[in-house]
């Protein structure tokens, strides 16, 4: 159980184009949903807190944008990085949270995104 | 604020038992968390603990003393695979946020 899938895996796009990057809860419902940067040898970076249903919260210093939420269903989030540009190339990770009690989050398989 | 302490890296051998040690001083505490990560994938959850004492799961453990804000994740029997990034996290209080620490990377050698 608690599967999380993340899609696309890989995505290369030309600078000033938008990447769409879609999250899932397959086997539960999560009413919250966090989408993380992390860069090469560093920990995760919280972007931004989704919550079904209403606006994202964003962390500071997260263009929020920039960095497009959307949490549209109970199994469903997408991030949409408008606009990218080279800086912007990094594995971005969803996770899922099963609530109460134990608020465990569970992670997507992750997205590397490059922009040339 | 959030302030989560690991070491950075530790080497082990095969066969072995290596124990990661994590300090925090958080603003709330609803749990702490620890996750593994092998290079290029995403975090996978590996224990949970809200209450004192140790928390065992196979060749894994978890401890934890909330009032020392402090806990550990010890590997028995080291195996190649276990050879990855160590992450320990602290849950918020009511907002399901986890604060990460930078990670200690484990490598197990033959």
């Amino acid at each position: 159980g608690a599967v999380v899938s993340q899609h696309p895996s890989r995505v290369i796009c030309k600078s000033g184009t938008s990447v769409k990057i879609e999250c899932r809860s397959l086997d539960f419902q999560a009413t919250t949903m966090f989408w993380y940067r992390q860069f090469p040898k560093q920990s995760l970076m919280l972007m931004a807190t989704s919550n079904e249903g209403s606006k994202a919260t964003y962390e500071q210093g997260v263009e929020k944008d920039k960095f497009l939420i959307n949490h549209a269903s109970l199994t469903l989030s997408t991030l949409t990085v408008t606009s990218a540009h080279p800086e912007d190339s990094s594995f971005y990770i969803c996770s899922a949270s099963d609530g109460a009690p134990k608020e465990t989050q569970y992670f997507g398989p992750g997205t590397r995104l490059l922009v040339l | 604020g959030q302030n989560i302490d690991q070491p950075t890296e530790m080497t082990a051998t095969e066969g072995a038992i290596v124990q990661i040690n994590c300090t925090y001083q958080t603003s709330g505490f609803n749990g702490l968390f620890w996750y593994q990560q092998h290079a290029g994938e995403a975090p996978t959850f590996l224990s949970y603990n809200v209450l004192d004492g140790l928390e065992e799961k196979g060749r894994f453990s978890s401890f934890l003393s909330r009032s020392k804000g402090y806990s550990y994740l010890l590997l028995k029997e080291l195996q190649m695979k276990d050879s990855a990034s160590y992450l320990c996290a602290v849950g918020g209080r009511g907002d399901y946020k986890l604060s990460f620490g930078a990670g200690t990377t484990v490598t197990v050698r033959a």
